[in-house]
C-alpha cells in the first residue's frame, strides 16, 4: 500500500525558508508523479507543483520564483523548499501521489503537516 | 488560471437523503475533474476522477457527472460517515485549481 508522510518544522520565521520532506513507502518515486498541495486557513487549496518519475518538475507560476521540489531516490523521499516565506504561507502542507498516467488527480495523500509562519 | 466555483458552501441533509454538490469551471475542462472527501483531521480521499470514474474502494452511492464547464457529485442515500467536506480539482490546465469546498452536515 502506498503511504506518504510529511515531516519538517512546524514553525518558520518570516523571510526564512520552509523545508519539508515527504517519505514514501510502498511505491517507488521513480515511477509516476508526486506533488505538493497546501490548504490555507479558511480551506482554500493550492496546487504548488510536482516532480516526475524522471526528476522533471512543474511549479505553480504564483510560486515559481520561491519554490523548489527535489528528490532523493535512494531514500524514496521528495522535498519541498519554499523561500522567503511570509505569514501568507501559513498552511497545512500535503504531499501526494498522482493517479496512473499522471499528472492528473491525486490518488494518495499524506496526512498533512501544519506550518505556521510567525516571528 | 481556471476558476472553480463550487456550490453550495455548506449543506445540511438527513440520513438517506440524496445530495448534490456542483463545480463550475471558468472554461471547458474536458472532464478532467476529480472529487475528494476530507473528514476533520484526515487527509483528502479521492472519490471520483475523470468526472465520472469511481475511485477504488469508494461506495457506489457516490457518483460524478458533467461535461464542459459544469460538474456535479451526487451522494445517494446519505450515511452518517459521509459527513465531511468535499472539493473538486481540475487538472485540465496548469496550474491545477480547486473548488472552495462544501461542508456537509447532518440535519
Amino acid at each position: 500500500e502506498v503511504q506518504l508522510q510529511e515531516s519538517g518544522p512546524g514553525l518558520v520565521k518570516p523571510s526564512q525558508s520552509l523545508s519539508l520532506t515527504c517519505s514514501v513507502t510502498g511505491y517507488s518515486i521513480t515511477s509516476n508523479y508526486w506533488g505538493w498541495i497546501r490548504k490555507f486557513p479558511g480551506n482554500k487549496m493550492e496546487w504548488m507543483g510536482y516532480i516526475s518519475y524522471s526528476g522533471s518538475t512543474s511549479y505553480n507560476p504564483s510560486l515559481k520564483s520561491r519554490i523548489s521540489i527535489t528528490r532523493d531516490t535512494s531514500k524514496n523521499q521528495f522535498f519541498l523548499q519554499l523561500n522567503s516565506v511570509t505569514t501568507e504561507d501559513t498552511a497545512t502542507y500535503y504531499c501526494a501521489r498522482y493517479g496512473y498516467g499522471g499528472p492528473n488527480w491525486f490518488a494518495y495523500w499524506g496526512q498533512g503537516t501544519l506550518v505556521t509562519v510567525s516571528s | 488560471d481556471i476558476q472553480m466555483t463550487q456550490s453550495p458552501a455548506s449543506l445540511s441533509a438527513s440520513l438517506g437523503e440524496t445530495v448534490t454538490i456542483e463545480c463550475r469551471a471558468s472554461e471547458d475542462i474536458y472532464s478532467n475533474l476529480a472529487w475528494y472527501q476530507q473528514k476533520p483531521g484526515n487527509s483528502p480521499q479521492l472519490l471520483i476522477y475523470d468526472a465520472n470514474s469511481l475511485a477504488d474502494g469508494v461506495p457506489s452511492r457516490f457518483s460524478g457527472s458533467g461535461s464542459g464547464t459544469q460538474y456535479s457529485l451526487k451522494i445517494n442515500s446519505l450515511q452518517s460517515e459521509d459527513v465531511a467536506s468535499y472539493f473538486c480539482q481540475q487538472y485540465n490546465n496548469y496550474p491545477n485549481t480547486f473548488g472552495a469546498g462544501t461542508k456537509l452536515e447532518l440535519k
